[in-house]
């Protein structure tokens, strides 16, 4: 069965730092994707990144970046020089694409707040 | 496109009643999930349809709840009774194609069972 730990369920930041929300997975498929969702206050459920599970090439976008690490089951978010409107749940999800069943399966999700 | 379309975004109601959310997925999008999000269980699935068949509904609580996609572009999820319990965030997903492609997310209807 597939699982996402998240172990970090609360971080707080004050603006400018950079801050490292980790994600932990688990799967005994070989072909997977990775998805980092964000859900700000008004508490729709934004889409990040996907990453698929033979790219291990770490991504940059803007202030974001994202380091996979098969090695260790981690797919980590890094946000840099941090922004009070970073300030939401982020949510590591993980989906296989064999087998009976087609679904994401979230982590618990970690509450960052971002300080002025 | 509007994206995923969920009504109504609030619903209060009281304990035995009958309770029907609805979603309007994006066109085209060949998948639809139902989710329901708590502080104590976080974000669970409930449900998904491919193709308006539900493909697996082994995430639904209870005979209390049930789910219907009649077409391509309308799905509904009825509790009945609803119980204080009941009461959470459930949003409505589609996808393209399969699980491969990102889901797309409604904004939710906060349901609040008194």
């Amino acid at each position: 069965a597939q699982k996402v730990t998240q172990a970090q369920t609360e971080i707080s930041v004050v603006e400018k730092e950079d801050v490292t929300l980790d994600c932990v997975y688990e799967t005994r498929d070989t072909t997977y994707y990775l998805f980092w969702y964000k859900q700000p206050p008004s508490g729709e459920l934004v889409f990040l990144i996907r990453r698929n599970s033979f790219d291990e090439q770490n991504e940059i976008s803007g202030r974001y970046s994202w380091n996979f690490q098969k090695s260790t089951s981690s797919f980590n978010f890094t946000i840099t020089a941090s922004q009070v409107v970073d300030s939401a749940v982020y949510f590591c999800a993980l989906s296989e694409l064999t087998g009976a069943n087609s679904k994401l399966t979230f982590g618990k999700g970690i509450t960052l707040s971002v300080r002025p | 496109d509007a994206g995923v379309i969920q009504s109504p975004r609030h619903e209060v109601t009281e304990m035995g009643q009958e309770v029907t959310l609805r979603c309007k997925p994006i066109s085209g999008h060949d998948y639809l999930f139902w989710y329901r999000q708590t502080m104590m269980r976080g974000l669970e699935l409930l449900i998904y349809f491919n193709n308006n068949v539900p493909i697996d509904d082994s995430g639904m609580p209870e005979d209390r709840f049930s789910a219907k996609m009649p077409n391509a572009s309308f799905s509904t999820l009825k509790i009945q009774p609803s119980e204080p319990r009941d009461s959470a965030v459930y949003f409505c997903a589609s996808s393209l194609e399969d699980r491969r492609i990102e889901a797309f997310f409604g904004q939710g209807t906060r349901l609040t069972v008194v």
